[in-house]
């Protein structure tokens, strides 16, 4: 059975600090890896998507990296800010997938303390 | 553009009550989605439509019926409500059946059966 798993589950840093948020995959085929945000109360918003080909991606202070040799991925948070307070969310799609086939991670959640 | 709108947002109901769920989106997508959000869980996709008048069974479906009359509505009902069913649901979209698209999610509806 596909699996994601997110580790860790939850975090807090310190505003300004970075992290680090590590996704963990078993989907295969595999087709592309993606990042949502979900702040509490709201529905998951797109971060980053990297297709197999592509090592690392970028959406301002957020990048994303990814090895598909070992089925890993982190999503890294630079110069954290309140605002990055949220739910992460790692989601796997398989090659001849929709959105009917997306396997998604629990999410870790960080809170970012001033 | 408002995107996707849920409604309600919060619902409270009795075991065996009934109730339909509406997601209305603006963004002419084709493909729409319901999934539930449940504590430590990853999403899970219940039913899915690849355009009006199609819908089509995803992971959990039991216990829930969907329709898509128009293109810009998906509802989803629940016809005889179970505690089983208290969670967070949500309705995504995409333009079309290209796997590199972001999903569209709306805000969510908070649904309580006691």
């Amino acid at each position: 059975k596909n699996q994601v798993e997110q580790s860790p589950q939850s975090l807090i840093i310190l505003e300004g600090k970075n992290c680090t948020l590590q996704c963990n995959y078993t989907v295969s085929p595999f087709s592309n890896l993606r990042w949502y945000k979900q702040d509490t109360g709201r529905g998951p918003v797109s971060l980053t998507i990297m297709t197999f080909s592509e090592n690392t991606k970028s959406n301002g202070r957020y990048t994303a990296t990814l090895d598909a040799d070992t089925k890993q991925s982190s999503l890294h948070i630079t110069a954290s800010q309140l605002s990055d307070s949220a739910s992460y969310i790692c989601v796997v799609s398989p090659v001849w997938a929709a959105g009917n086939k997306l396997t998604f991670g629990g999410g870790t959640r960080v809170l970012v303390k001033p | 553009n408002a995107g996707v709108t849920q409604t309600p947002k919060f619902r409270v109901l009795k075991t065996g009550q009934s109730m339909t769920l509406l997601c209305a989106q603006d963004m002419n997508h084709e493909y729409m989605y319901w999934y539930r959000q449940d504590p430590g869980m990853g999403l899970r996709l219940i039913h899915y439509s690849v355009g009006e008048g199609t819908t089509a069974k995803g992971e959990v479906p039991d216990g829930y019926n969907v329709s898509r009359l128009k293109k810009q509505n998906f509802l989803l009902g629940l016809e005889s409500a179970a505690p089983s069913q208290t969670s967070v649901y949500f309705c995504a979209t995409l333009p079309d059946g290209r796997s590199n698209s972001p999903l569209h999610f709306g805000n969510g509806t908070r649904l309580t059966v006691t």
